[in-house]
């Protein structure tokens, strides 16, 4: 079993819907969980981050952590098209030497006007 | 505060060569991390350190190496390069605790031919 598991996708919305994003994790102790958008050819670059159970709300974005079940999604509401990226789900094990985040492969998310 | 800096932004190399790519950070951070990210893939980790002197390997070291003698700098090393290197590389630096944000540098692209 992968540590962080995303669907690949591609996702399409319509613009201005709803898009959801899942990842789920496998290490029950986890501390911290990070969502990250890449466009193509670029650089991570972070969207937040949630560490509690429950919703964390941005702007359009908001982010839902489960750790009973061990999931996190990232609702991005009003889609538009500058969204469609590849978003990658990142995760903060417990207690791993150098704090390394452990990244899914990431869902491509396309917005369709 | 320029973040991370990434040199060279491209490169071909032939097979056999070597080279170091380039990392600057200017945030004070710990953690300094190196990623490869082949087409369509995720992020792999292939190096990181947790501090000036230390480092430590990945989940695909083989083919390459690090050295961390300042808080700043972070370079890789690519000795005898194959065309299985042929990835985008990304350095990133994190301040080190659970809730602390990865930055991530612009990226390396790099062809070996």
């Amino acid at each position: 079993q992968k540590e962080v598991e995303q669907n690949s996708g591609p996702l399409s919305v319509p613009e201005g819907a709803i898009a959801s994003l899942n990842c789920t994790y496998s290490d029950r102790g986890s501390q911290s969980f990070f969502w990250y958008r890449q466009y193509s050819g670029k650089s991570p670059e972070l969207i937040m981050f949630i560490y509690s159970n429950g919703d964390k709300e941005d702007g359009r974005f908001t982010a839902q952590l489960n750790k009973a079940s061990q999931y996190v999604s990232l609702l991005i509401r009003d889609s538009q098209p500058s969204d469609s990226a590849t978003y990658l789900c990142a995760v903060n094990p417990p207690g791993g030497g150098g704090n390394k985040l452990t990244f899914g492969t990431g869902t491509q998310l396309k917005v369709e006007l | 505060n320029a973040g991370v800096t990434q040199t060279p932004k491209f490169r071909i190399l032939k097979i056999g060569q070597s080279m170091t790519l380039q990392c600057t950070q200017d945030m004070n951070h710990n953690y300094m991390y190196w990623y490869r990210q082949d087409p369509g893939m995720g992020l792999k980790l292939i190096y990181y350190s947790v501090g000036a002197g230390i480092t430590d390997k990945g989940e695909v070291p083989n083919g390459y190496n690090v050295s961390r003698s300042t808080t700043e700098d972070f370079p890789l090393r690519l000795e005898l390069a194959a065309p299985s290197q042929t990835s985008v590389y990304f350095c990133a630096s994190r301040a080190g605790g659970p809730l602390d944000t990865q930055y991530f540098g612009p990226g390396t692209r790099l062809t070996v031919l």
